[in-house]
């Protein structure tokens, strides 16, 4: 029961460099989630989809893509990767109804040099 | 805007001792939930309660127990007896609509043996 799974779990990229990291869920679930977590700032929401196909904003979307061409995979692309996005990156997924607790991905540690 | 603060960036006690964290927040919906998550060590985030705006009774899970006032707008966290593996870093979080999260800064707790 693999629940939310992030790929890759650790890189560096070179400022300019551009990466997707991969989440993927077997729960079934409609929503998903892409936050960043950095010192003292909690985790922000970068973008978000509530169903295949669908993408919206979220709080810190500036610099991001995402994709949710499948229902269980949600991409997260840096297009021209810069050291203001070395973070921690972590997926999340809900169920459709609302309000129910999410389910994280064990992160992504990403460091632009 | 929904908001959430956890003003106690790092707890230190020591073992055995009881601790609480503090969590207040803000918003203008009339229905809305309160989450709390752990961060151990290893970095994945763990979901512990979920609390909605019109259930105000206290809760108790072994040594754990939250606390909610409306009338404070707070849902603070109390740990009894603490243990060394409870070191972790806690986040609280509110819902925004019923798609996304807010989350605190985090509270980072250290028990010492």
């Amino acid at each position: 029961n693999a629940g939310v799974t992030q790929t890759p779990k650790f890189r560096v990229l070179k400022t300019g460099q551009s990466m997707t990291l991969l989440c993927a869920q077997d729960m079934n679930h409609e929503y998903m989630y892409w936050y960043r977590q950095d010192p003292g700032m909690g985790l922000r929401l970068i973008h978000y989809s509530v169903g295949e196909g669908t993408t919206a904003k979220g709080e810190v979307p500036d610099g991001y893509n995402v994709s949710r061409l499948k229902k269980q995979n949600f991409l997260l692309g840096l297009e021209s990767a810069a050291p203001s996005q070395t973070s921690v990156y972590f997926c999340a997924s809900s169920p459709v109804w609302g309000y129910q607790p999410q389910h994280f991905g064990d992160g992504t540690r990403l460091s632009i040099l | 805007a929904q908001k959430v603060t956890q003003a106690q960036t790092e707890i230190s006690v020591v073992e055995k001792e009881d601790v609480t964290l503090d969590c207040v927040y803000e918003t203008r919906d009339t229905t809305y939930y309160l989450f709390w998550y752990k961060q151990p060590p290893s970095g994945e985030l763990v979901f512990l309660i979920r609390r909605n705006s019109f259930d105000e009774q206290n809760e108790i899970s072994g040594r754990y127990s939250w606390n909610f006032q409306k009338s404070t707008s707070s849902f603070n966290f109390t740990i009894t007896a603490s243990q060394v593996v409870d070191s972790a870093v806690y986040f609280c979080a509110l819902t925004q609509g019923a798609q996304k999260l807010v989350f605190g800064q985090g509270t980072r707790l250290t028990i010492n043996p």
